[in-house]
C-alpha cells in the first residue's frame, strides 16, 4: 500500500494563476481532509469529505475549492492564488472520520510570489 | 470549537533522560485522542490513538495517557534518543466530523 500520497511536491506559482493540487488514497477511506500548515498557526483545515461526492468546509476554507469524484481521489483546487496561500498543504484520510485514526500524506510546499 | 493547546512548545534534553509532553483541550467529550510526530520537512506520522475508554496506550518506549475528565493528555517519551527530535503533535476530534490539533512540541534530544 503506497498509504496517502499527493502530487506535486513543490510548486511556484505567480499571484493570480490556478493549480490543482492532487491526493489519493488506496486504503478505502471514506473521509479525506485538507489542511494548511503555517508558521505560528499550526495545522489548520480547509475542506473535507465524508464520503464520495461530498464536501464540506473547513476553518479556513476561502480562496479554494475542492472535489471528490472519486473515493480514492481528493483535489484542493486554487482559482486565484494569492500570496496569503502560500504554505505547506497536507492531505489525510481516516476510514469512519473522528472515531478513527488518521493518516497523512508528505505535503506539497506552495509558495506564490 | 474544541482548543488544543501543548506545554512545552520546546524541550531540550541530553540523550537517555525520560521525557513528559502534554496536550490539553477544552472539550472532555471526545471519542478520542491522537498523538503524532513530523519531523522537519515531513508529514506527519501516527504514533499512538488513545480511544475515549482508554487510560494509556504503548508503543516501544512511547506512552501516552488520557484523563478526559481534566481535559488533558501526556505523551511520555523513556529513554530518550537523538532520533526521537522532531515536533510532537496531538489531535482531538471537534464538534463534527473533523479535528483539531495543536501547535505542537519541538523536542530536541542532545546526543
Amino acid at each position: 500500500n503506497a498509504g496517502v500520497t499527493q502530487t506535486p511536491k513543490f510548486r511556484v506559482l505567480k499571484t493570480g494563476q490556478s493549480m490543482t493540487l492532487l491526493c489519493a488514497q488506496d486504503m478505502n477511506h471514506e473521509y479525506m481532509y485538507w489542511y494548511r500548515q503555517d508558521p505560528g498557526m499550526g495545522l489548520r483545515l480547509i475542506h473535507y469529505s465524508v464520503g464520495e461526492g461530498t464536501t464540506a468546509k473547513g476553518e479556513v476554507p476561502d480562496g479554494y475549492n475542492v472535489s471528490r469524484l472519486k473515493k480514492q481521489n481528493f483535489l484542493l483546487g486554487l482559482e486565484s492564488a494569492a500570496p496569503s496561500q502560500t504554505s505547506v498543504y497536507f492531505c489525510a484520510s481516516s476510514y469512519s472520520g473522528v472515531v478513527d485514526e488518521q493518516y497523512f500524506g508528505p505535503g506539497t510546499r506552495l509558495t506564490v510570489t | 470549537k474544541q482548543e488544543v493547546t501543548q506545554i512545552p512548545a520546546a524541550l531540550s534534553v541530553p540523550e537517555g533522560e525520560n521525557l513528559v509532553l502534554n496536550c490539553s483541550f477544552t472539550d472532555s467529550a471526545i471519542y478520542n485522542l491522537q498523538w503524532f510526530r513530523q519531523d522537519p520537512g515531513k508529514g506527519l506520522t501516527s504514533l499512538l490513538l488513545i480511544q475515549s475508554s482508554q487510560r494509556e496506550q504503548t508503543s516501544g518506549r512511547l506512552n501516552a495517557s488520557l484523563d478526559k475528565s481534566s481535559g488533558r493528555s501526556t505523551l511520555y517519551i523513556a529513554a530518550s534518543q537523538p532520533g526521537d527530535s522532531a515536533t510532537y503533535l496531538c489531535a482531538v476530534p471537534n464538534y463534527g466530523q473533523n479535528f483539531v490539533f495543536g501547535p505542537g512540541t519541538r523536542l530536541s534530544v542532545l546526543p
